[in-house]
């Protein structure tokens, strides 16, 4: 069956260190990952794409890699802030999906000032 | 302006009645989703639907059901509410034929009592 894993433990850091998440798939062909963020009573915020021949897309302090044949997407944040803290969902949609978006468990992220 | 909302925020209902949740875009998208968040926080799909397709996840009940008066709207129709229904219900939308990013609304917390 298919699954997406992620540290379903919650990640506690100190501000200004890297945060660095997991995200694990199993019986999955993805034309692309996403990685959303979401704060307690509201709902998930898009933050990055990286699609299947890409190996590591960027943007301001986030970091994404996927590695395809691992079957693993890691997202860093680096200089973290208390700002920073929430939790982070992984989601994949396979090819001819029509969109649709499956969820890792998240793991919930601690920045401690 | 916001640009996913839902209508209402809080829903409490007993089992056995039909209730609806509300949800409409103003970003023009031509694509809008269903989810569910469990009490364990899992995300999980229930169907998407542009003006052409529905698509629904196996999974979901037949008492569910989305209806759309129109490009911006998907309404959520749940018929015979079960106590396993209690969740919040999120609803999305995004450009699929651009983009693949989907843009969420602040949830409705269904709970069936």
């Amino acid at each position: 069956s298919q699954k997406i894993e992620q540290n379903s433990e919650a990640l506690n850091i100190q501000e200004g260190k890297t945060a660095t998440l997991t995200c694990n798939y199993t019986n999955y062909s993805p034309a692309y990952l996403q990685w959303y963020r979401q704060d307690p009573g509201r709902g998930p915020v898009f933050l990055l794409l990286i699609r299947e021949n890409e190996k590591e897309k960027r943007k301001e302090r986030l970091k994404v890699t996927f590695d395809t044949t691992l079957k693993q997407s890691l997202f860093h944040i680096t200089a973290s802030q208390p700002a920073d803290s929430a939790t982070y969902l992984c989601a994949l949609e396979e090819d001819n999906a029509g969109n649709m978006l499956t969820f890792g468990g998240g793991t919930r992220l601690m920045v401690k000032p | 302006d916001t640009a996913v909302s839902q209508t209402p925020k809080y829903l409490v209902t007993q089992m056995g009645n039909d209730k609806s949740i509300k949800c409409e875009q103003n970003l023009g998208h031509d694509t809008m989703y269903w989810y569910k968040q469990d009490s364990k926080k899992f995300l999980k799909i229930m169907f998407s639907y542009n003006n052409k397709e529905l698509i629904i996840n196996e999974t979901v009940p037949n008492r569910f059901s989305p209806k759309s008066p129109d490009k911006a709207h998907l309404n959520l129709h749940i018929n015979s509410l079960e106590l396993g229904d209690s969740a919040v219900y999120f609803c999305a939308s995004s450009q699929a034929s651009v983009t693949y990013e989907q843009y969420f609304g602040p949830g409705t917390r269904l709970t069936v009592t």
